[in-house]
């Protein structure tokens, strides 16, 4: 199905740590999305990737579109306290107009 | 820049009430979305709504929800007998064009007491 697996659950580390994360599905997507959802708020865009290999970045984030088309990561290089939040991951099916979650990571940062 | 505005921001009602939220897209968006998160938990869809008409439907959006477009401007979602567990955020989502990220409202919290 489309159902996407995101891990990790969740991340402690100390601000300036590099950070990853990733998402995997078992089929195929055409588009996937970065969002950050801060508490009480909706899920803002971080990045969109249209390209399978594609490379992104958005200042200290980075993204890439694996060449499978069934997986994605998200890079954030020296964290900093603002970068706390849950993450999601979001990939559209190339069949249909909706889009899938996965479960998020949350990330917490010392400083 | 242009936002998705939604209201209430949020709404209490009792069992087995309708209700409806709001939420304004962006203006010149054609792709419009409703998605539900239970506390804690992950984003989970709803609907989609394009060229008036529903698109894609997921299996929480039973015979008690509907959508409409009423206007040019607003997109609506409507329980018509909340249950106890439509207590969640719901958040609408536009986009422009197809290959075009969504774009999330803040969200209505609903409580159903």
């Amino acid at each position: 199905g489309q159902q996407l697996n995101q891990s990790p659950q969740s991340m402690f580390i100390q601000e300036g740590e590099d950070v990853s994360m990733n998402c995997t599905s078992s089929s195929i997507f055409n588009t996937w999305l970065w969002y950050k959802q801060d508490p009480g708020e909706g899920p803002v865009l971080l990045i969109a990737l249209y390209k399978a290999g594609e490379l992104t970045s958005n200042g200290r984030l980075t993204a890439q579109f694996g060449i499978t088309r069934k997986d994605s990561f998200l890079n954030i290089s020296a964290s900093i306290p603002s970068d706390v939040g849950i993450y999601f991951c979001a990939g559209r099916h190339y069949n249909n107009n909706d889009m899938r979650f996965g479960a998020g990571t949350r990330l917490t940062v010392k400083p | 820049e242009p936002e998705v505005t939604q209201t209430p921001s949020h709404q209490v009602t009792q069992m087995g009430q309708e209700v409806i939220l709001r939420c304004v897209p962006i203006s010149n968006h054609l792709y419009f979305y409703w998605y539900r998160q239970i506390l804690g938990q992950k984003v989970e869809f709803l609907v989609s709504f394009y060229n008036n008409e529903i698109s894609e439907k997921s299996e929480i959006f039973d015979d008690q929800f509907s959508v409409e477009r009423p206007d040019g401007s607003n997109f609506t979602l409507k329980i018509r007998s909340t249950k106890l567990e439509d207590s969640a955020m719901y958040f609408c989502a536009s986009k422009g064009g197809e290959d075009q990220p969504q774009h999330f409202g803040d969200g209505t919290r609903l409580s159903i007491l």
